[in-house]
C-alpha cells in the first residue's frame, strides 16, 4: 500500500495568515493526489483535485502543487471558515490511502 | 445531486457482524464511472479505505488487505444501495463508517465527491 505521510499534524495560525500543509508519498504518484477538507462531526469535503485543479465551488485561495512523492496545500489568506482539519488522499493505486491528517487552529 | 444516505446500528456486540446500508439517490449503483466505497475512521487509524463495489459491465469487488477475510461488500441493484457486513468485530473496529462515491470518469483523475453522513459505531458488549 501507498503511505502518505502529512506535515504538520497540527498547526495554529490566524485569519489573513498564510497557511502551508506538506503531502509526502512513499513512492511515486504521479499528480494523483487529492486534498479534503473535513469539520467536526462531518465528512470530509473534496477540496482538489489532480494535485492541482479546484473542485466546483472552492475558493481562489485554495491550491495546490507538487509532483511525484512530495505535495502542497496552500490557503493563501486564511478565512474564518477554513479552520478545519485538511487530508491528502491518493488516487493512483488502490487501496486509495489517506494522511493522517492536519488540523488547522485558531492561534 | 447526489445523496447517500446511511442507515443501521450504532452498537455491535463483539464477535458479531456490523451491518450497514447506503442508499444512493441522484445516481445508479451501476454507472459505469463509478466506485462505491466504505470507509471508517478512528483516532488511531484515520481515514481507512475498506472496500469498494463497481459496475463495469459486470460487478467487481475490492478489499483492504486489513479486513479481507471478515468484510463483505454488495450491491442491490433493486433499491439503489450497497452495504457492507464486518463479521468478527472487536473495539478495534470501532470508528464512524463512510460510505462514499469514488468518481472514475475515464481520462482523467479520480476522487471522493459525495459522501453519506457517516455512522459512528461502538463495539461493546
Amino acid at each position: 500500500d501507498i503511505q502518505m505521510t502529512q506535515s504538520p499534524s497540527s498547526l495554529s495560525a490566524s485569519v489573513g495568515d498564510r497557511v502551508t500543509i506538506t503531502c509526502r508519498a512513499s513512492k511515486s504518484i504521479s499528480d494523483y493526489l487529492n486534498w479534503y477538507q473535513q469539520k467536526p462531526g462531518k465528512a470530509p469535503d473534496l477540496l482538489m483535485y489532480g494535485t492541482s485543479s479546484l473542485h466546483s465551488g472552492v475558493p481562489s485561495r485554495f491550491s495546490g502543487s507538487g509532483s511525484g512523492t512530495e505535495f502542497t496545500l496552500t490557503i493563501s489568506s486564511l478565512h474564518p471558515e477554513d479552520f478545519a482539519t485538511y487530508f491528502c488522499q491518493q488516487s493512483y493505486g488502490a487501496p486509495y490511502t489517506f494522511g493522517q491528517g492536519t488540523k488547522v487552529e485558531s492561534k | 445531486q447526489v445523496q447517500l444516505q446511511q442507515s443501521g446500528p450504532g452498537l455491535v456486540k463483539p464477535s458479531q457482524t456490523l451491518s450497514l446500508t447506503c442508499a444512493i439517490s441522484g445516481d445508479m449503483i451501476t454507472n459505469n464511472n463509478a466506485d462505491w466505497t466504505w470507509i471508517r475512521q478512528s483516532p488511531s487509524r484515520g481515514l481507512e479505505w475498506l472496500g469498494r463495489t463497481y459496475y463495469r459491465s459486470k460487478w467487481y469487488n475490492d478489499y483492504a488487505e486489513s479486513v479481507k477475510s471478515r468484510i463483505s461488500i454488495n450491491p442491490d441493484t433493486s433499491k439503489n444501495e450497497f452495504s457492507l457486513h464486518l463479521s468478527s468485530v472487536t473495539p478495534e473496529d470501532t470508528a464512524v463508517y463512510f460510505c462514499a462515491r469514488f468518481l472514475v470518469p475515464g481520462s482523467t483523475y479520480n476522487y471522493y465527491d459525495f459522501w453519506g453522513q457517516g455512522t459512528l459505531v461502538t463495539v461493546s458488549s
